[in-house]
């Protein structure tokens, strides 16, 4: 799977977009991309994937770039229960490569 | 609809013990994943299941095992417990469309004495 790279830690004032980018410059074509947070204590959360198309669903957005290198993780109105590390993820399915590969991920605060 | 589910919450155990923990996946999920998260590191894929076989296996002793049952609840059974072993141990479960997520329980939090 691609190697991702994400910035460490990051801060979001409650109730502002949070945008959270990852490169994975040597992304594949059959590669898609995925994002989890971890909540302090807890199991990763999944919260969205793609391929090459934008994404929306009820808890965030994916936006990836037209050469697939980068993507960014929005979560419009930041609350405090956002607080997490956010994990971006490249993966192919592959039958006999079932597994996830995580990274550091960025720590997300939200600031009150 | 209920998510994935591990038992116990925790555990302490001493060195050389050994230590089973069980899993439950979300229904109609047929594929149960094993990571390891150790203090302050990232989580580290176990293993894999999938229709009661294993499937993929990482980097780890063959002291950690598990097996899939029919209903494809899964347990992972750590042999020989070393100081190391302590960590968050975290199940998945997914089904085998194409590029569905994985989804995860709590984990179990094993601590080595």
């Amino acid at each position: 799977d691609a190697k991702t790279t994400q910035p460490p830690s990051m801060d979001c004032a409650e109730g502002r977009a949070a945008n959270l980018p990852c490169n994975h410059s040597t992304i594949s074509g059959n590669e898609y991309v995925y994002w989890y947070r971890q909540i302090h204590s807890q199991g990763p959360q999944y919260i969205i994937h793609g391929l090459k198309n934008n994404e929306t669903n009820e808890m965030a957005s994916l936006i990836i770039t037209e050469d697939r290198k980068s993507s960014t993780l929005i979560l419009p109105h930041a609350t405090l229960r956002d607080t997490a590390v956010y994990y971006c993820i490249v993966r192919v399915t592959n039958f006999g490569n079932e597994k996830l590969t995580f990274g550091t991920g960025t720590r997300l605060t939200i600031i009150p | 609809e209920a998510g994935v589910t591990q038992s116990p919450t925790h555990l302490i155990k001493t060195r050389g013990q050994q230590v089973t923990l069980r899993c439950s996946p979300i229904s109609g999920h047929t594929s149960v994943y094993w990571y390891q998260q150790a203090l302050g590191l990232g989580l580290q894929f176990l293993l894999w299941y999938d229709e009661g076989e294993e499937r993929n296996r990482g980097n780890f002793p063959p002291r950690f095992s598990g097996r899939q049952f029919p209903n494809y609840s899964s347990e992972l059974n750590v042999n020989a417990l070393e100081l190391e072993d302590s960590a968050l141990y975290l199940c998945a479960s997914s089904n085998r469309v194409s590029n569905q997520p994985q989804h995860f329980g709590d984990g179990t939090r094993l601590s080595i004495l």
